[in-house]
């Protein structure tokens, strides 16, 4: 069956460009997840979708980033004007709702790395 | 709020001998534990959860841990290792509402033939 699905894998882009990640969900999934994973450190929360409400923005790290998912699907995370500390995995998730015991079924990740 | 401690960054085992994943936790609620594992370029595997139903849960390939609330920790272990299992380990916690999932920094686990 198909899992989350992410693009690019890999994304290699100079500082000050604007980059677009892509997640695809698990088909009925109504809950989204965007996390970042820098060298050494633990999954961190970026944004969260769940069905038709408000995104939880509470974890990006700056006004830089932006996340969207049209139609209750597909999302797209955007940074703009990358900075080196960007450079990390972004991971998407995703879970058939937001209660704490749906099982979070994550993609493979897109690696940035910003030169 | 709702954190993880993973205590070791690397464990070394030999194969055939037992694997200990030290996690300890703080949480303002009753909290529910995951444990992950991440094998090199590939996505995040649920291992297995707490979820208050009984205090040792077992997951997939041999591995279970320990709910222990005196001690807020919830170790990961396995009797015997083996090679597949060299891998990256996270603990994770999440309280009730809407409070995202706390991840730790992980433990990688090497297994030595």
């Amino acid at each position: 069956g198909a899992g989350v699905s992410q693009s690019p894998s890999n994304k290699v882009t100079e500082k000050g460009k604007d980059v677009e990640l892509r997640c695809d969900p698990i088909s009925g999934h109504t809950a989204l997840y965007w996390y970042r994973q820098s060298l050494g450190q633990g999954l961190e929360f970026l944004i969260y979708f769940q069905g038709n409400s408000a995104p939880d923005k509470s974890g990006l790290p700056s006004d830089r980033f932006s996340a969207e998912r049209t139609g209750g699907s597909v999302s797209t995370l955007t940074i703009q004007r990358t900075q080196q500390e960007d450079s990390a995995v972004y991971l998407c998730a995703s879970s058939l709702g937001r209660e704490w015991w749906n099982e979070q079924f994550f993609g493979p990740g897109t690696r940035l790395t910003v030169l | 709020a709702q954190s993880v401690t993973q205590l070791d960054s690397h464990v070394s085992v030999s194969e055939g001998t037992p694997v200990l994943l030290r996690c300890n936790y703080s949480s303002s609620y009753s909290p529910s534990l995951f444990w992950y594992v991440q094998h090199p370029n590939k996505g995040l595997q649920l291992l297995l959860k707490y979820t208050s139903a009984a205090t040792l849960v077992k997951g997939i390939n041999g591995f279970e841990a320990e709910f222990k609330k005196s001690e807020t920790s919830f170790h990961l272990t396995k009797p015997s290792a083996h090679m597949s299992d060299a891998a990256e380990y996270f603990c994770v916690v999440s309280g009730v509402g809407n409070t995202p999932l706390v991840f730790g920094k992980g433990t990688r686990l090497s297994v030595i033939a």
